[in-house]
């Protein structure tokens, strides 16, 4: 089946530095992938699509020059969390959909990213 | 406004008591319906999904789920449960069109326990 890596899983950072998340679709090819951001015992919210080759869309309310999105490659999708603040401290997670196979609409999962911002 | 309510926040029971997890939904249209299971740390697992035909959905792990247009609900079961079960499930619903399914709609979860 299709498998979505993410990494790191875990990293902790000083406040105001910049941290950056990749996330991978290993056996397929994803012209999309999405980030999600978590809060504790909180549901999962869309920051972003991230479109390979061109610029990702953000949802309303989240910072595109905070959350630098980059899909460089149909496999690779990075998330650049610039000067980060404890505030930014959360769960982040991404997703891909396998649109080439019986999959398609079927998003897969990364296992996530836990930031923590000291 | 489209909206995923899963009334429960947090459910206990013993291992090898059947399971019911709540989802109501608020959508436009007729909606793509998930269900998914995160255990602490992890990211989510699709457990099922309803697209279209027999409302009745089988998953993996034993679990099944109904879908119920007349009562915008989507009931997560499951006969008997293990004590692997405890973990987080997730209800989402999704637009009904070809494409990406990335602008899911979560519902904030249930937590589920499981005595021994």
């Amino acid at each position: 089946g299709a498998v979505v890596s993410q990494h790191p899983s875990r990293v902790i950072c000083k406040s105001g530095t910049s941290v950056k998340i990749e996330c991978r679709s290993l056996d397929f090819q994803a012209t999309t992938m999405f980030w999600y951001r978590q809060f504790p015992k909180q549901s999962l919210m869309l920051m972003a699509t991230s479109n390979e080759g061109s610029k990702a869309t953000y949802e309303q309310g989240v910072e595109k020059d905070k959350f630098l999105i980059n899909h460089a490659s149909l496999t690779l999708s990075t998330l650049t969390v610039t000067s980060a603040h404890p505030e930014d401290s959360s769960f982040y997670i991404c997703s891909a959909a396998d649109q080439g196979g019986s999959g398609a609409n079927v998003l897969t999962f990364g296992a996530g990213s836990r930031l923590t911002v000291l | 406004a489209q909206s995923v309510t899963q009334p429960d926040i947090h459910i206990t029971v013993s291992e090898g008591a059947s399971l019911e997890l709540r989802c109501n939904y608020s959508y436009g249209a007729t909606p793509y319906l998930f269900w998914y299971v995160q255990s602490p740390g992890q990211g989510l697992q699709l457990l099922l999904k309803y697209f279209s035909g027999d409302t009745l959905v089988q998953g993996i792990k034993g679990f099944e789920a109904e879908f119920k247009r007349s009562q915008s609900s989507f009931n997560l079961r499951k006969p008997s449960v293990h004590w692997s079960d405890a973990a987080e499930y997730f209800c989402a619903v999704g637009p009904n069109y070809g494409g990406s399914q990335g602008n899911l709609i979560f519902g904030k979860g249930t937590k589920l326990s499981v005595k021994p």
